[in-house]
Parts: structure tokens; sequence; C-alpha cells
């Protein structure tokens, strides 16, 4: 069956613009997951959508960042007002729920910010 | 909060040698434990999960992992190293709190396999 998918694949944009990032979980996934991967940080979590809950937000590095899932399904990711330090490949995943489920990993999309 | 070591940034082995990739975990309760593999300008790829089943853990593409609770590891290992097993990989414990979950991954480990 179709995996997790991400686009684009590669952004590059200037300092100060915004960027949106999207993501298609795998059908019938209830939960799903961005991360962030730098190579001075590794990889980062950075928010948690359940099904209707109230995602986790922990994760954000600060209030430039936010992130919407829409019907259940396709995530948003957006970065307002991006920086140079905002340049690396932002990963997305899913799973069926909580309890170590197993989480698919799309292949990323790689930002660079000049 | 809970953290992985990936003892070794980079291993580099010959082909055909042992690989062992080491892994230990903090958690203050049972773990899930994950082992993840990425290939170049790709996403992460699970090799095999430890649940609780079984100490013993086999995955995909010959790779093994052993848990051991005593010692809170779970070290990745494979006889018969291969060309085709040069990528990063990346040890994980799931966290689970308040109603969130998520991974907690080791800064990964880039295997380099030589001829």
């Amino acid at each position: 069956g179709a995996g997790v998918s991400q686009s684009p694949s590669n952004k590059v944009t200037e300092k100060g613009k915004d960027v949106e990032l999207r993501c298609d979980p795998i059908s019938g996934h209830t939960a799903l997951y961005w991360y962030r991967q730098s190579l001075g940080q590794g990889l980062e979590f950075l928010i948690y959508f359940q099904g209707n809950s109230a995602p986790d937000k922990s994760g954000l590095p600060s209030d430039r960042f936010s992130a919407e899932r829409t019907g259940g399904s396709v995530s948003t990711l957006t970065i307002q007002r991006t920086q140079q330090e905002d340049s690396a490949v932002y990963l997305c995943a899913s799973s069926l729920g909580q309890g170590g489920m197993t989480q698919y990993f799309g292949p990323g999309t790689r930002l660079l910010v000049l | 909060a809970q953290s992985v070591t990936q003892l070794g940034s980079h291993v580099s082995v010959s082909e055909g040698a042992l690989v062992l990739l080491r892994c230990n975990y903090s958690s203050s309760v049972p773990p899930y434990l994950f082992w993840y593999v990425q290939y170049p300008n790709q996403g992460l790829q699970l090799l095999l999960k430890y649940t609780s089943a079984a100490t013993l853990v086999k995955g995909i593409n010959g790779f093994e992992a052993e848990f051991k609770k005593s010692e809170t590891s779970f070290h990745l290992t494979k006889p018969s190293a291969h060309m085709s097993d040069a990528a990063e990989y990346f040890c994980a414990v799931s966290e689970t709190q308040g109603g969130s979950e998520k991974l907690v991954f080791g800064k990964g480990t880039k295997l380099t396999v030589n001829p």
C-alpha cells in the first residue's frame, strides 16, 4: 500500500519568507508526527496529532512554527519568517495510534533557507 | 524524560564481518525500542522493534537486536556485513507522557562497509 508522502521534496527559500510543508499519512493511521533532522541537533520531535485530541506542540522551537491536521488526515507544517537555522530535513511519520505503535516515516522535505 | 545513547558516531567494517551497533537507553518503565535505518536522501525505515514479547528481536535484512534490561542496552547486530548495509542507523525509545507519544532518538551511527 501507499506509504507516507511529503511535498515538496526540496524547498529553497529566502530568509524571512513563509513556507508550508505537506504530509499525507498512511490511510487509517490516526496518529501523525513531525520531526526535524539537522546536523547539529539530530532528530527532534516537533508535534504530535492523535485523532481529534488537542495536538502536543511541545517540540515546536518557536512561535514561528505551527501545524494543522485537516479532517484527521493531511497535515501542513508552516514556518513563518524563516531563518537560516530553520534549514533542515523535516520528516513526517504516522502510526495506528499510541502504545509503541510503529511510526512509518515519509521521505522528508529538505528545506534550505538562504 | 527518556534518552538514548548510541556509542560511536561512525563504525567501519569489512564486507562479511560482524556488524555491532551499540545502543543504551534510559527509561523508568518497560520501553518500546526501535532501530531505524536511513539511506542517503531517504526517510527512516524500520529495521526492528522490541515490545517485550521476546528479548531477541529479528528484523529485516538479517539484522537482530537483543534487549538486556540489566544493561539497559539494545545493541544491533548482523553476522555478515554487505555493501548495501552502508547507511545511518538510529536507535529510538518511545516516550508516552500526558496523552502524547513521541520517539526519542539517539544521535545515529553511520556504518561504512569496506570491500
